[in-house]
């Protein structure tokens, strides 16, 4: 009865490799985000969708590339790996994130190492 | 644009003692204001939350808040903590704009 989920918990790759990050919610939620957590544990949104729709995408790297094919499902696809994309991905989903009074449910995160 | 401020990087304390988090919140007009932990591994979850009315905020975990808006301020507080309460924790402010900014964040260490 996972609320939101993200696939695979650890990822270890190349530098230059392509890889891929699922996230699902059953909340029934519209809106999905993912957030990058540093090595400091800064929290910052990288994409934010609202019914399959892009609403932010803040100041991303064009390697990643963030996928909604439904409601349910916010993908996170990164190619060439850099060494700087070490981190933890954390997808969360939120009901009318509009309006800013939604708290967001997070997925237990995605720890991405690049060696 | 608005911002998190939390000016405590670490904070020890003992079992059983009385624990405040301070956080600090720069927006123009009326913040949605919001506290999450992080345990070691797990993603964040929502302690408590403040949109409007009564400013002092009950949340989980025996945690409450309370909104100061001439201190710009949402600190969080418990009366007695546990050694579970061993964390990370987070404010964060949303401005209806599709996203949460988050403070940097606070680490607890709860000594026996």
């Amino acid at each position: 009865d996972t609320a939101v989920s993200q696939t695979p918990k650890y990822l270890v790759t190349q530098m230059g490799n392509d890889k891929s990050i699922k996230c699902e919610q059953n909340l029934g939620h519209d809106t999905m985000y993912w957030y990058k957590q540093d090595s400091k544990k800064f929290l910052k949104i990288m994409f934010s969708y609202n019914n399959k729709e892009l609403i932010i995408n803040e100041t991303v790297p064009n390697r990643f590339s963030p996928k909604s094919p439904d409601k349910a499902h916010l993908n996170l696809h990164i190619n060439s790996l850099e060494l700087g994309d070490s981190a933890v991905y954390f997808c969360a989903s939120s009901q009318g994130g509009g309006t800013g009074t939604s708290p967001l449910h997070f997925g237990n995160g995605t720890r991405l190492t690049v060696t | 644009a608005q911002s998190v401020t939390q000016p405590d990087i670490h904070i020890t304390v003992s079992e059983g003692a009385s624990l405040e988090l301070r956080c600090n919140y720069s927006y123009g007009a009326t913040p949605y204001l919001f506290w999450y932990v992080q345990s070691p591994g797990q993603g964040l979850q929502l302690l408590l939350k403040y949109f409007s009315g009564d400013t002092l905020v009950q949340g989980i975990k025996g945690f409450e808040a309370e909104f100061k808006r001439s201190q710009s301020s949402f600190n969080l507080r418990k009366p007695s903590v546990h050694w579970s309460d061993a964390a990370e924790y987070f404010c964060a402010v949303g401005a209806g704009d599709y996203k949460l900014s988050f403070g940097a964040g606070t680490t607890v260490t709860v000594r026996a």
